[in-house]
């Protein structure tokens, strides 16, 4: 089965700086990568996802990369605001199953 | 995502018992995923309902069990609950057949076992 590996678990970054989380996953067949935001005690919410015929997705301060040759994505926040902190999930698979990496806990300094 | 609706919120049952927790999904989707999320880890794929059938399964014991109706909404049984079962359980809504892959998951429901 898909086994999906994310790294850092914790990121401290300066306000108004860049934070980047990496995602490795092993099956071939996964053609969908999204990534999660979950605030303390509340649901995971979609912020961006990329599709294994892209190679780059943006939507204003977020940014996503996939490398299928690789098999690794990236998530990159850029202009850093103290909202940003949270955990965040990488995830792969496709419509039936997704595998989510450990998480990221995002922290933003004020 | 708001149109995604789960209950209870919370829950408390001791071990050996038996719990029953629904989902319903976005209006228009027509697939439900199941999700457990342990304190502190990412979600874990339970399994999956689309057309009243359990389209795929993790890994997870046949205490584990599921049911789907015709209005698409969901339900979620374990049963003989073991301390481990205490996580958030987490549906996500899928339109199955528009090939975007989009899950949005509902508020979950924590389910705490004593």
């Amino acid at each position: 089965g898909e086994n999906v590996e994310q790294h850092p678990s914790t990121l401290s970054v300066q306000e108004g700086d860049s934070a980047v989380i990496k995602c490795t996953y092993s099956d071939s067949a996964s053609n969908y990568f999204p990534w999660y935001k979950q605030e303390l005690g509340k649901r995971p919410q979609l912020i961006i996802d990329i599709r294994s015929n892209v190679g780059e997705k943006k939507d204003q301060r977020i940014a996503v990369t996939l490398n299928k040759t690789a098999k690794h994505f990236s998530l990159h926040i850029t202009e850093t605001q103290p909202e940003d902190s949270a955990v965040y999930f990488c995830a792969a698979g496709g419509n039936e199953k997704l595998t989510f990496g450990t998480g990221t806990r995002l922290t933003i300094i004020p | 995502d708001a149109g995604v609706t789960q209950s209870p919120t919370h829950l408390i049952k001791t071990r050996g018992q038996q719990v029953t927790l629904r989902c319903s999904p976005k209006s228009g989707h027509d697939t439900v995923s199941w999700y457990q999320q342990a304190l502190g880890q990412g979600p874990q794929f339970i399994f999956q309902y689309y057309e009243e059938e359990e389209r795929q399964r993790g890994n997870f014991p046949d205490r584990f069990s599921g049911h789907q109706f015709p209005n698409y909404s969901s339900e979620l049984n374990v049963n003989a609950l073991l301390l481990g079962d205490s996580a958030l359980y987490l549906c996500a809504s899928i339109l199955t057949g528009l090939n975007n892959n989009e899950q949005f998951f509902g508020p979950g429901t924590r389910l705490t076992v004593l």
